[in-house]
C-alpha cells in the first residue's frame, strides 16, 4: 500500500462546476500537506500549504484536511477550462526528514 | 522574481554515457529538492539538501546518481552510465527553509537510447 493514494482519474466536469479533489493517506505522522497544479510538460505549481486540520481558502481554491479520517481534499469552485490539468498532492510529518511524498495525481479536465 | 530554472530543458543521450542536470534555486532560499517523476507516475523523492549539505539522499536509485550543491546555490544532478529507466522528468525544487513550501522549476526531460 502505498503511503498517499490518488485516484489518477481523468476528472471530467463542465464549466462552472465545483471540483472536489482527494487524497487519502496512511502515516498519521502527516502534519504538513500541499496542493499543486502541473500542466503539461510543465513543473508543479504551488496552489495551498496547510498544516494540521482545518481548512484553508484562497480564491476559488478550498484546501480541507480532515486527519482523523487522514484524508484530504482540494476544492476548486467555479471551475474554468484553464483549471483542466494535474492536481497533486504532497505530505509531510513534522519530525524526522523534511521529505515530502506526493501522490501520483488526478487528471482534472473541465469542459467548455 | 526569478524562480526556479533548471538545464537543459531536454536531453537526449546514448546508453551508457553520463549526464550532469543543473538547477538554480530561488535566490536566498536554503533548501533544495530533486525529484524524478516518470510517465504516469508521481514525483519520487531523490534527494534533499539544507544548505550545502545532504541530510536525505535516500531516495537515489542507485550508486550511479549522485549530487552535490555549491555555495548554497547551483545544485547538479549527476547520472553515470546512464540506462534506459533513467529515462524521465527530472524536477528541482527549492523552499526557504526545509520543511516550507516548495517551488518547482521546469524540469529536465532525460531521454537515454
Amino acid at each position: 500500500q502505498k503511503e498517499v493514494e490518488q485516484d489518477p482519474g481523468p476528472l471530467s466536469v463542465p464549466e462552472g462546476a465545483i471540483v472536489s479533489l482527494n487524497c487519502t493517506y496512511s502515516n498519521s505522522a502527516f502534519q504538513y500537506f500541499m496542493w499543486y497544479r502541473q500542466y503539461s510538460r510543465k513543473g508543479p505549481e504551488l496552489l495551498m500549504y496547510t498544516y494540521s486540520s482545518g481548512n484553508k481558502e484562497d480564491g476559488r481554491f478550498t484546501a480541507q484536511v480532515d486527519k482523523s479520517s487522514k484524508y484530504i481534499s482540494l476544492f476548486i469552485r467555479d471551475s474554468q477550462p484553464s483549471d483542466s490539468a494535474t492536481y497533486l498532492c504532497a505530505m509531510r510529518s513534522s519530525s524526522g526528514t523534511y521529505k515530502y511524498i506526493f501522490g501520483t495525481g488526478t487528471r482534472l479536465k473541465v469542459l467548455a | 522574481g526569478a524562480g526556479v530554472s533548471q538545464s537543459p530543458s531536454n536531453k537526449v543521450t546514448e546508453k551508457g554515457k553520463d549526464v550532469e542536470l543543473r538547477c538554480d534555486p530561488i535566490s536566498g532560499h536554503t533548501a533544495l529538492y530533486w525529484y524524478r517523476q516518470s510517465l504516469g507516475q508521481g514525483l519520487e523523492f531523490l534527494i534533499y539538501f539544507q544548505g550545502n549539505s545532504a541530510p536525505d539522499k535516500s531516495g537515489l536509485p542507485s550508486d550511479r546518481f549522485s549530487a552535490e550543491r555549491t555555495g548554497e546555490s547551483v545544485s547538479t544532478l549527476t547520472i553515470q552510465r546512464t540506462q534506459q529507466e533513467d529515462s524521465a522528468v527530472y524536477l528541482c525544487a527549492s523552499s526557504l527553509g526545509t520543511g516550507n513550501e516548495q517551488y518547482f522549476g521546469p524540469g529536465t526531460r532525460l531521454t537515454v537510447t
